[in-house]
């Protein structure tokens, strides 16, 4: 089946800086990808849905300047965290949609545990 | 906005058991409904997926019905065994983005 993967699968990182994420559909072309953050014992948050060649579309409530959101590819995007807080310490996991005739299914990564001190 | 409700929100039962998770949602308006398992620390492993025009779907021990008239989704574990452990999440897909429900943590006790 349709693979994504997500780099890298945690990171520790200073406040104050930037940290990013890559998300990749491996075997597959993805015009959308979602990326969610998930806070322990919650469900999952959709931030933003990131179109390939355009901008992303933010959540309401989601800081675009904060979170970074880059789409370069039709299997890659990348999440920024800006100026990292220990606030924005949480899991964060990307999807891909495949599109294949009558059925599209989004696919999830691994997803990234980020720990700002 | 639509709203995924999910119980119980945990759930502990001897191996053997046969259990069902339940799943609610207030906009019946949706494209499909899916089930996922979450294990401890990781992402997220597709099980079932429900077309809006299906009644049910099943896999092995699993078996996932859908009432989109009054806004339910239940998924049937036969025979539970401890490696069925994790966090299911129920998610309906409303045309441009999944709404979540909050979880089930089962624990299936040796």
């Amino acid at each position: 089946g349709a693979v994504v993967s997500q780099h890298p699968s945690w990171v520790i990182c200073k406040s104050g800086t930037s940290v990013k994420i890559e998300c990749r559909s491996l075997d597959f072309q993805a015009t959308t990808m979602f990326w969610y953050r998930q806070f322990p014992k919650q469900s999952l948050m959709l931030m933003a849905t990131s179109n390939e060649g355009s901008k992303a579309t933010y959540e309401q409530g989601v800081e675009k300047d904060k979170f970074l959101i880059n789409h370069a590819s039709l299997t890659l995007s990348t999440l920024t965290v800006t100026s990292a807080h220990p606030e924005d310490s949480s899991f964060y996991i990307c999807s891909a949609w495949l599109s294949s005739g009558a059925t599209d299914t989004q696919y999830f990564g691994p997803g990234t545990r980020l720990t700002v001190l | 906005k639509q709203e995924v409700t999910q119980i119980p929100a945990a759930l502990s039962v001897p191996e053997g058991e046969n259990l069902v998770l339940n799943c609610s949602f207030t906009d019946s308006a949706i494209y499909n409904l899916q089930w996922f398992r979450q294990d401890p620390g990781k992402g997220l492993t597709s099980l079932l997926l429900i077309q809006s025009s299906q009644r049910e779907q099943t896999s092995g021990r699993l078996n996932a019905s859908l009432d989109k008239s009054s806004g339910r989704s239940t998924l049937y574990i036969a025979a539970s065994q401890p490696g069925d452990s994790a966090t299911y999440l129920c998610a309906v897909w409303g045309g441009n983005q999944f709404y979540f429900g909050t979880g089930t943590s089962l624990t299936v006790i040796p």
